[in-house]
């Protein structure tokens, strides 16, 4: 079956320490997204990548880094620089990224949630 | 102001009560519009878009007012399943960035 899937469900993690979320799909999509959210928020946007070794930042790219080397895999890492990383976040792909034939549809992974001890 | 701003929950009713949910955007550009259902503690999944001119799925219908600027979702005939979060979505020309909602929740009670 066809889909998005993030690893580790659950992590977590000491102060000071970079972690790295996994994230790939088979789904041929051209576009993968990296986003957080907390308790009573929205999603909020991290980074995004429109096409394989590209990627932007989003509106809290702070304290995050992606890489795009692969079209299936988009990984993102938590640095310690990031103030407060607890956090559900989830990975989303679409089929082509801003600008194109988007119908809106995000496929969504299953999501990480990572705690900070 | 908030982007996208959505009614605050909890929404609680009984089975087989008929719910609306408003949301509203700040940018009179704003383009395409979609609801998403989240389940407690699960990924967002893409519920329905919402057409200028309403639309409807089985028990549910988006509808939405630009004059306004908001769109509206209304679950008739409430079912213990449609219990979840409600994500109001919009983005501001057709395949850009899509900005969400904190969303809505609902629990239908039996």
């Amino acid at each position: 079956d066809g889909g998005i899937t993030q690893s580790p469900k659950y992590l977590f993690r000491k102060e000071g320490q970079n972690v790295t979320l996994s994230c790939e799909q088979n789904l041929n999509h051209d576009a993968m997204y990296w986003y957080r959210q907390d308790p009573g928020q929205g999603l909020r946007l991290i980074y995004y990548s429109q096409i394989v070794n590209d990627f932007q930042k989003g509106d809290i790219a702070e304290g995050y880094s992606v890489s795009r080397e692969k079209k299936e895999s988009f990984p993102l890492t938590v640095t310690s620089a990031q103030k407060n990383p607890t956090a559900f976040y989830l990975c989303a792909s679409s089929p082509t990224g801003w600008g194109g034939s988007n119908t809106g549809e995000l496929f969504f992974g299953e999501g990480s949630r990572l705690t900070v001890l | 102001r908030k982007e996208v701003e959505q009614d605050p929950g909890p929404f609680n009713v009984p089975e087989g009560a008929t719910v609306a949910f408003n949301c509203t955007y700040s940018n009179s550009a704003s383009q395409s519009f979609f609801w998403y259902r989240q389940d407690c503690r699960k990924e967002p999944k893409l519920l329905m878009s919402v057409y200028s001119s309403g639309n409807e799925d089985g028990r549910f219908t988006a509808q939405l007012n630009r004059a306004s600027q908001y769109i509206s979702l209304l679950i008739r005939d409430s079912k213990l399943s449609d219990s979840a979060t409600y994500l109001c979505v919009v983005n501001l020309a057709m395949g850009g960035k899509l900005i969400f909602g904190q969303g809505t929740e609902l629990s239908v009670k039996p």
